[in-house]
């Protein structure tokens, strides 16, 4: 039952490389959404998809970027990591429309150094 | 624009007595859901419950319980004879429903739960 699986679980990076987030579903869903989560907050979104070819910005979407070329993956993308950008990142997804039950991804911590 | 506040940042308790947190949203639309979600020390987070905005019932499973109060715009959570594996952080979220498609979360901050043994 893999559910949300989303590679890396850690990161470190030097300021200004570039990586991507990994995330895979396997429950067939057409939504998926990236949030980051900063110590003590809650977490905000930064990017979703309501399917495969088609993506939008949520709150926080400066300094990454997306793709969802398959319904089962939703990688994000960090061009020029800024310490900014140390966070926990969860991967979601859901069947959509008015259930909206999300299911998270275990995170990836990322330090930006 | 959408908010939710958990107030309480921080509760201790010690094993066996009940716990409440609370949720306070705030929201235009007419249509929407609200979630609580459990983070343990793991880190990965667990859907708890969904409720729409159409059903005030509350809701009981087992030792949790939900308070739905559109009234107060409130969304309590209850944990009765709390256990030390009920240490956690928990969210409350409230899911927007836009035309466009945009079903994202809106998280509170989250309520650090410890229960002492």
């Amino acid at each position: 039952n893999a559910g949300v699986t989303q590679t890396p679980k850690f990161r470190i990076l030097k300021i200004g490389q570039s990586m991507t987030l990994q995330c895979a579903q396997d429950m067939n869903h057409n939504y998926m959404y990236w949030y980051r989560q900063d110590p003590g907050m809650g977490l905000k979104l930064i990017y979703y998809s309501v399917g495969a070819g088609i993506t939008d910005k949520g709150e926080v979407p400066n300094g990454y970027n997306v793709s969802r070329s398959t319904t089962e993956d939703f990688p994000l993308r960090l061009e020029l990591a800024a310490p900014s950008q140390t966070s926990v990142y969860f991967c979601a997804s859901s069947y959509g429309q008015n259930q909206n039950i999300q299911y998270f991804g275990a995170g990836t911590r990322l330090s930006v150094l | 624009a959408q908010k939710v506040t958990q107030a309480q940042t921080e509760i201790s308790v010690v094993e066996k007595e009940d716990v409440t947190l609370d949720c306070v949203y705030e929201t235009r639309d007419t249509t929407y859901y609200l979630f609580w979600y459990k983070q343990p020390p793991s880190g990965e987070l667990v859907f708890l419950i969904r409720r729409n905005s159409f059903d005030e019932q509350n809701e009981i499973s087992g030792r949790y319980s939900w308070n739905f109060q559109k009234s107060t715009s409130s969304f309590n959570f209850t944990i009765t004879a709390s256990q030390v594996v009920d240490s956690a952080v928990y969210f409350c979220a409230l899911s927007e429903y836009k035309d466009t498609g945009r079903r994202a979360l809106t998280f509170g901050s989250g309520t650090r739960l410890q229960v002492q043994p």
